[in-house]
């Protein structure tokens, strides 16, 4: 199967500071990485998309400085929030772009973090 | 857009078939479904490429109506580890959108014993 890890899994922080997520593919190499946000008893919010080697693009209302994304690496993916506010308080999942056979391509999802601005 | 999933809540009881339906308002080139647990991430179940395809896995199957823009996930016989919340997700026709996918608001699937 494919693996997908993400550190930490918990994160309480002061307002003001700011949190750095990892996202990992343990098997697979992933040149499209994403990142989505979900609030309570809502659906995954696409934040944005993670390229191995070139810029992140985002969605609509996602501010790229406040949410900095790089992704260095085949395996790795970081997302860091600046200056973290209680409304950034969120799950935050990665999920990592698998290329199959023919037009099969499969997300996996990370375990998620779970972060707490304080 | 969002694809639109009906019912938005399901209970059953162990042993009841439930069916989960994800339509599209726009032309869909595959359908992916998850299952997420609470407090958990969102668990793939399977993909399906192209119209009429039928998948199963386990007691768990699903179909794709491409005409229709639509597909249905199928439990039979429930079980209590089919407690979650379902999923499906639609991919962008591509450009910018290639690869990613839009979930819609998700099926809350409760099975009791």
């Amino acid at each position: 199967g494919a693996v997908v890890s993400q550190h930490p899994s918990w994160v309480i922080c002061k307002s003001g500071t700011s949190v750095k997520i990892e996202c990992r593919s343990l098997d697979f190499q992933a040149t499209t990485m994403f990142w989505y946000r979900q609030f309570p008893k809502q659906s995954l919010m696409l934040m944005a998309t993670s390229n191995e080697g070139s810029k992140a693009t985002y969605e609509q209302g996602v501010e790229k400085d406040k949410f900095l994304i790089n992704h260095a690496s085949l395996t790795l993916s970081t997302l860091t929030v600046t200056s973290a506010h209680p409304e950034d308080s969120s799950f935050y999942i990665c999920s990592a772009r698998r290329l199959g056979s023919g037009r099969q391509e499969t997300q996996y999802f990370g375990p998620g973090t779970r972060l707490l601005v304080l | 857009q969002q694809p639109v999933q009906s019912p938005q809540a399901v209970i059953l009881r162990e042993g009841e078939d439930a069916v989960i339906n994800c339509s599209s308002s726009k032309a869909l080139y595959s359908v992916h479904w998850y299952r997420q647990k609470h407090g958990e991430a969102p668990v793939f179940l399977m993909i399906l490429l192209k119209g009429g395809e039928q998948k199963g896995h386990d007691k768990i199957s699903a179909s794709f109506n491409e005409k229709k823009q639509q597909s249905s996930l199928y439990l039979t016989a429930s079980q209590l580890s089919y407690s979650g919340t379902y999923f499906c997700g639609t991919p962008g026709a591509g450009g910018t959108s290639y690869g990613k996918l839009t979930f819609g608001q998700g099926t809350i699937l409760t099975v009791h014993p």
